[in-house]
């Protein structure tokens, strides 16, 4: 059962385009939903996250659009670079449960210049 | 600060051999973590371990086993290879989860069985 589902599973953008990721996810229970990237041959990094009670957060040109009652949560890259081409991770976890962090299945962005 | 490592970056077991991966940490995190990552299918935790001694199933440890005899090390063993854990294995830490700290990464053991 994937509890975390992403969309698209692959994305090419040109540059200074804006990519959005979507994420949907199922238990009511996650409370933290971070953004991970990650460059091949490399392990993931944390890029952004927010939790529920807010809708919206920004850090630099990465933004998380949070919506609670569709349980939906997208991220947003402004003026994409080259050197954003990487793959992106949604993700979300529960202090109930452990906080163990569960992985959408991935998307592979690609932004040509 | 090395941050979180892996050994081996790369290996090929013939189905049925044995071996382990070494994730070490040299950040003093308690809970440490492997995953594995298959194309469309994202991150998938195996085994977990809240601190020292300690280790925890996670979405799919069948095959797997781990110790955890040191607070920076964090052992994945397979003890039957299968060509289904063909796979790019990845070790990762945290300070303390229960507060949702960053999981830090290492770069991944790239593991095909034959």
């Amino acid at each position: 059962q994937q509890q975390v589902k992403q969309s698209p599973q692959s994305l090419i953008v040109q540059k200074g385009g804006i990519p959005i990721i979507n994420c949907a996810y199922e238990n009511t229970a996650f409370d933290y939903f971070p953004w991970y990237q990650q460059f091949p041959g490399k392990g993931p990094a944390l890029l952004i996250a927010i939790r529920p009670d807010v809708s919206e957060k920004k850090e630099g040109r990465f933004t998380i659009s949070f919506n609670k009652s569709a349980k939906q949560f997208s991220l947003h890259i402004m003026d994409s670079q080259p050197g954003d081409s990487a793959t992106y991770f949604c993700a979300a976890s529960s202090i109930t449960q452990g906080g163990k962090l569960i992985f959408g299945q991935g998307t592979e962005l690609s932004v040509k210049p | 600060n090395a941050g979180v490592t892996q050994t081996p970056k790369f290996r090929v077991l013939k189905t049925g051999q044995s071996m382990t991966l070494l994730c070490a940490q040299d950040m003093n995190h308690e809970y440490m973590y492997w995953y594995r990552q298959d194309p469309g299918m994202g991150l998938r935790l195996i085994h977990y371990s809240v601190g020292e001694g300690t280790t925890a199933k996670g979405e799919v440890p069948d095959g797997y086993n781990v110790s955890r005899l040191k607070k920076q090390n964090f052992l994945l063993g397979l003890e039957s290879a299968a060509p289904s854990q063909t796979s790019v294995y990845f070790c990762a830490s945290s300070y303390v989860p229960g507060s949702h700290y960053e999981q830090y990464f290492g770069p991944g053991t790239r593991l095909t069985v034959t």
